[in-house]
């Protein structure tokens, strides 16, 4: 199974920040890599799929790039809708793994 | 409107089975693939297994692989999720996702989630 790491576990941000999450897979899956939102109580939400591409109607303060082994998903200009956990996801092979998550709170 | 409506929680024993369904409405039901992925309280998705409608073309965790029935009924734009010899670990909330190839493979869509609680 392919693991996929984060970092950080969790951070505070205050709104207009710029923040950067990491993501990091156990083996080379190309840009097979998704990232999700999710709300408290609500599913996740897709907003990037391979590795770089914005869904349509994603702000384009939001930012991801990596490839093989190493990913990372940016976000500048923070906005109260920003905060939340998010999850990368890998579709390179089955089973198709999650990371533990990013909680960004409110500082 | 695109949506995949879940039907509700669930109370269950240990040794229980249960069974969530996921009603899909606004798209072609037939041209996607249906995964189910839960999460248990605090921790991140788990992905449990997907398969095509009207197909045997499956695939499943290892880690539900005897427990897991997973099937879809087109005429009615359902997919059904059946876990069987429930524990205690497998309370958790359920959700179904679509699951699109938008360059890589990605769950584009998600019903609302159906809290499965397994308690003596």
């Amino acid at each position: 199974d392919i693991h996929l790491t984060q970092s950080p576990g969790s951070l505070s941000a205050s709104t207009g920040d710029r923040l950067t999450i990491t993501c990091r897979a156990s083996d080379d899956i190309g840009i097979s890599l998704n990232w999700y939102h999710q709300r408290p109580g609500r599913a996740p939400n897709l907003l990037i799929h391979s590795a770089s591409s914005l869904l349509s109607g994603v702000p384009s303060r939001l930012s991801a790039s990596g490839s093989g082994t190493d990913f990372s998903l940016t976000i500048t200009n923070l906005q109260p809708d920003d905060f939340g956990t998010y999850f990368c996801q890998q579709s390179h092979s089955v089973p198709r793994t999650f990371g533990q998550g990013t909680t960004v709170a409110i500082k | 409107q695109v949506q995949l409506v879940q039907s509700g929680a669930e109370v269950k024993k240990p040794g229980a089975s249960v069974k969530v369904s996921c009603k899909a409405s606004g798209y072609v039901f037939s041209t996607f693939d249906i995964n189910w992925v839960r999460q248990a309280p605090g921790h991140g998705p788990e992905w449990m297994g997907s398969m095509y409608p009207d197909s045997d073309l499956l695939d499943l965790s290892e880690n539900f692989q005897d427990r897991l029935n997973m099937s879809t009924d087109s005429s009615m734009n359902t997919a059904y999720m059946e876990l069987t010899s429930l524990t205690s670990d497998d309370t958790a909330v359920y959700y179904c996702t679509r699951g699109a190839r938008r360059g890589s493979y990605c769950f584009d869509l998600w019903g609302q989630g159906s809290l499965v609680t397994v308690s003596s």
